[in-house]
């Protein structure tokens, strides 16, 4: 069965600072997807991103940057210079091709707090 | 373009009354589906839909909870009987409708349940 795992519950930088958001994820399917979501106070989820399976170049967008490692089934997502406007819960979440929906299966989230 | 909408925001019953809520999802997405976050959790998937189907309710408290999509566009959860354990906040998500795991799902603000 899928799973994903979040180690650490909570984080907390200073402004400015660099964070790193862990991901670990199991899966017996060959082709799946992975995804990072952003939770507000609002209680919102926020799409960050999607990632397939089959390709593992890390991509950046902005300040934000993910590394797909699939050799240590990893997806880890990386804030530079952080903002408070960033302080949030971050949930990774994986989804499979051979299950016939698209249910997310997601981790336990980390709360990340950004200090002034 | 609007995004998930949800209603009520926020809800607070006695157990063993009922309760239901309501989502409208993204214009022209096919598929449905409704997740319950637990304090401290990440998301887990109750039920989705595709179009009016069902197509995963394996998760869904069925003595329970219910949920329709008439008509293929909105939808309704239900509650009935309420259970202290069921305080939790409701989200709803709505996807274009590709299968086996590439969708992107986009998430309305959330019901917040509150069972005294």
């Amino acid at each position: 069965a899928q799973k994903v795992t979040q180690a650490q519950t909570e984080i907390s930088v200073v402004e400015k600072e660099d964070v790193t958001l862990d991901c670990v994820y199991e899966t017996r399917d060959t082709t799946y997807y992975l995804f990072w979501y952003k939770q507000p106070p609002s209680g919102e989820l926020v799409f960050l991103i999607r990632r397939n399976s089959f390709d593992e170049q890390n991509e950046i967008s902005g300040r934000y940057s993910w590394n797909f490692q699939k050799s240590t089934s990893s997806f880890n997502f990386t804030i530079t210079a952080s903002q408070v406007v960033d302080s949030a819960v971050y949930f990774c979440a994986l989804s499979e091709r051979e299950y016939a929906g698209n249910m997310l299966t997601f981790g336990g989230g980390t709360r990340l707090m950004v200090k002034p | 373009e609007a995004g998930v909408a949800q209603s009520p925001r926020y809800k607070i019953i006695e157990k063993r009354q009922s309760v239901a809520f309501w989502c409208n999802p993204i214009s022209g997405h096919a598929t449905l589906y409704w997740y319950q976050q637990i304090l401290g959790q990440g998301p887990k998937l109750l039920i989705q839909f595709q179009n009016n189907g069902v197509v995963d309710d394996s998760q869904l408290p069925k003595d329970r909870f219910s949920a329709e999509r008439l008509k293929g566009v909105d939808s309704t959860l239900k509650i009935q009987p309420a259970k202290l354990e069921d305080s939790a906040v409701y989200l709803c998500a709505s996807s274009l409708g590709a299968f086996g795991g590439t969708d992107t799902q986009y998430f309305g603000p959330g019901t917040r349940l509150t069972v005294l």
